[in-house]
């Protein structure tokens, strides 16, 4: 079975700690990307890959880090500096070109302890 | 920048009643425009895309959408509705490099 997967489900954040959160696809898609969604305000970009080993920042790159070191994957970081990080994280990837659908994952809600 | 507008936050509708959540899009040329469908919790699924061609775009689970240059619009609608579209709907469009999407319009069905 093709898809995408997120994991953790949840994930709970300490003051000052990073956490990660890993997005894995095995559709052989080139283009990932990672949208925070909060209520009331759609999806917003913060980075997007369309290849292996580039990534560029989207609307709300700051306090977050990615990599791409691997088609399949596509983890991203929330660091300390996110003063807000509550909400919910929804990874997405699509063969390449931008008319291309974006399939989603799941998601993971990022709650703050 | 292009952008997304979907006037209704929450719309209420009667199982088997008509559906029609609206979409205003800002773009100077032809947008490639999509609907998805999110329900709780979930991820988003593609209801339908629109990119040239057939102005009225035929989705899955019943929905369609119209594309109107001359009102800027993509409205997404379906004759019957069923209690399983109880959901939030999201209409987007290609800007650039990403996609924009609107706030969302949420849809409760009541019986």
């Amino acid at each position: 079975d093709g898809g995408i997967t997120q994991s953790p489900k949840y994930l709970f954040r300490k003051e000052g700690q990073n956490v990660t959160l890993s997005c894995e696809q095995n559709l052989n898609h080139d283009a990932m990307y990672w949208y925070r969604q909060d209520p009331g305000q759609g999806l917003r970009l913060i980075y997007y890959s369309q290849i292996v080993n580039d990534f560029q920042k989207g609307d709300i790159a700051e306090g977050y880090s990615v990599s791409r070191e691997k088609k399949e994957s596509f983890p991203l970081t929330v660091t300390s500096a996110q003063k807000n990080p509550t909400a919910f994280y929804l990874c997405a990837s699509s063969k390449g070109h931008l008319q291309e659908t974006q399939y989603f994952g799941p998601g993971t809600r990022l709650l703050v302890l | 920048a292009q952008s997304v507008t979907q006037p209704d936050i929450h719309i209420t509708v009667s199982e088997g009643a008509s559906l029609e959540l609206r979409c205003n899009y800002s773009y100077g040329a032809t947008p490639y425009l999509f609907w998805y469908v999110q329900s709780p919790g979930q991820g988003l699924q593609l209801l339908l895309k629109y990119f040239s061609g057939d102005t009225l775009v035929q989705g899955i689970k019943g929905f369609e959408a119209e594309f109107k240059r001359s009102q800027s619009s993509f409205n997404l609608r379906k004759p019957s509705v069923h209690w399983s579209d109880a959901a939030e709907y999201f209409c987007a469009v290609v800007n650039d490099y990403k996609l924009s999407f609107g706030a969302g319009t949420t849809v409760t069905v009541r019986a």
